[in-house]
């Protein structure tokens, strides 16, 4: 079983700023994957970043990194240069080498101001 | 391009009533899920289809079923909405062996 926690129900970001989102998992997984997604107002979820367990390099996709602490279950998603189209509903998920099915945390609701 | 499509969007029925929701993909994708995102929370697994074997969760409520006529179509039917099964339905697709999955916009359906 997997469980998912985000402890920051809200957060918000003055533009161009940098924001860090928190995320703790727990798995009894060997090898798994961790994501977050991105959940825009009235908009359908889409994949911001995704991390495979088993490599130690933390992922990066332009404006967006994370920190992967597998020993202390972790996995934040940095935003940089905040832009009022981040304004959204993130989520951060995992899921198993089984599957993709996905388990997600509460959400983190994001939003950037002007 | 729409990739994902889910319809209705807004589906408002009666309690007790039956209802249909309905996804679509264009990916060709062999798996298929349905998620139940209640207000405020976390999208949580109903179930899904892995080509044509179903998957239930072990918490779904057997009040909820699935059909997958074909690779393209999927749909979740309820067979007595009860105001608790107010939420938002996300049908989302991937492929075996990759780890993305691609989402609709959902429905959002009402019990009245």
């Amino acid at each position: 079983a997997q469980t998912v926690t985000q402890s920051q129900p809200e957060m918000s970001v003055q533009e161009a700023e940098t924001v860090t989102l928190s995320c703790t998992y727990d798995t009894s997984e060997s090898n798994y994957y961790l994501f977050w997604y991105k959940q825009p107002p009235s908009r359908q979820m889409i994949l911001v970043i995704r991390q495979e367990a088993y490599k130690q390099q933390n992922a990066t996709e332009n404006r967006f990194s994370v920190n992967f602490q597998k020993a202390a279950k972790s996995f934040s998603l940095k935003i940089s240069d905040s832009q009022l189209g981040d304004t959204a509903m993130y989520f951060c998920a995992s899921s198993s080498n089984a599957g993709n099915m996905l388990t997600f945390g509460g959400g983190t609701r994001l939003m950037v101001k002007p | 391009d729409a990739m994902v499509i889910q319809n209705p969007r807004y589906q408002v029925t009666q309690f007790g009533k039956p209802v249909t929701l309905s996804c679509s993909q264009t990916l060709n994708h062999n798996v298929m899920y349905w998620y139940q995102q209640k207000s405020s929370q976390a999208p949580k697994l109903l179930f899904h289809y892995y080509d044509k074997d179903f998957n239930n969760e072990a918490d779904t409520p057997d009040n909820f079923q699935s059909r997958r006529p074909n690779t393209s179509f999927c749909f979740l039917d309820i067979r007595s909405p009860g105001l608790g099964d107010a939420a938002m339905y996300l049908c989302a697709t991937s492929l075996s062996g990759r780890t993305e999955a691609f989402f609709g916009q959902g429905t959002r359906l009402t019990v009245v």
